[in-house]
């Protein structure tokens, strides 16, 4: 079946810095990737949807100059988060759609973020 | 915007039967996903119902009744392995988009 991966699994970082979470669809091709954040115990909430070759969507209330969403390619997207603060500690999952009828996802296995 | 409600957690006992509950109220529902997620990792798919009925695959079966707003999944001869968080998810074909919408899942504890 069709495999997406995200690197790294975790990242520790200080307040302040960026980081950067790639997504890759490793056997297919995908013009549309979404990304997820899922705190402890939570839903997991839609951030944004990354469209290849032009500007990602965002949900309402997800800061597009703080998380900074790149599509360059039909296999990879990239996720930016700047000036990273302690309250962005989350996981991030990424996905991208299935071609079946269901229109089911694939999704990566997460990376976790946690900002000191 | 879309309503999802699933019990928060459920325990069960290894070989036994157990069902989780979903609602939801939508405008438009297009579909309804139920996931796996194990602590840490990302969801597995399971099971996809979009016509009222049940739906059977192994071990694992999900009913839907759109009247009514009402889904479960249903978990034949538990094993400890089952231990996970299950997530409903619904799709709203709303606005044209197909992105579904998930429940905040519901963490099953199989023991011994």
């Amino acid at each position: 079946g069709a495999v997406v991966s995200q690197h790294p699994s975790w990242v520790i970082c200080k307040s302040g810095t960026s980081v950067k979470i790639e997504c890759r669809s490793l056997d297919f091709q995908a013009t549309t990737m979404f990304w997820y954040r899922q705190f402890p115990k939570q839903s997991l909430m839609l951030m944004a949807t990354s469209n290849e070759g032009s500007k990602a969507t965002y949900e309402q209330g997800v800061e597009k100059d703080k998380f900074l969403i790149n599509h360059a390619s039909l296999t990879l997207s990239t996720l930016t988060v700047t000036s990273a603060h302690p309250e962005d500690s989350s996981f991030y999952i990424c996905s991208a759609p299935s071609d079946s009828s269901t229109d089911t996802q694939y999704f990566g296995p997460g990376t976790r973020l946690t900002v000191l | 915007g879309q309503n999802i409600d699933q019990p928060t957690e459920m325990t069960a006992t290894e070989g036994a039967i157990v069902q989780i509950n979903c609602t939801y109220q939508t405008s438009g529902f297009n579909g309804l996903f139920w996931y796996q997620q194990h602590a840490g990792e990302a969801p597995t798919f399971l099971s996809y119902n979009v016509l009222d009925g049940l739906e059977e695959k192994g071990r694992f079966s999900s009913f839907l009744s759109r009247s009514k707003g009402y889904s479960y999944l249903l978990l034949k001869e538990l094993q400890m392995k089952d231990s996970a968080s299950y997530l409903c998810a619904v799709r709203s074909g709303a606005g044209g988009s197909y992105i579904p919408t998930f429940g905040r899942g519901t963490s099953l504890i199989v023991h011994p």
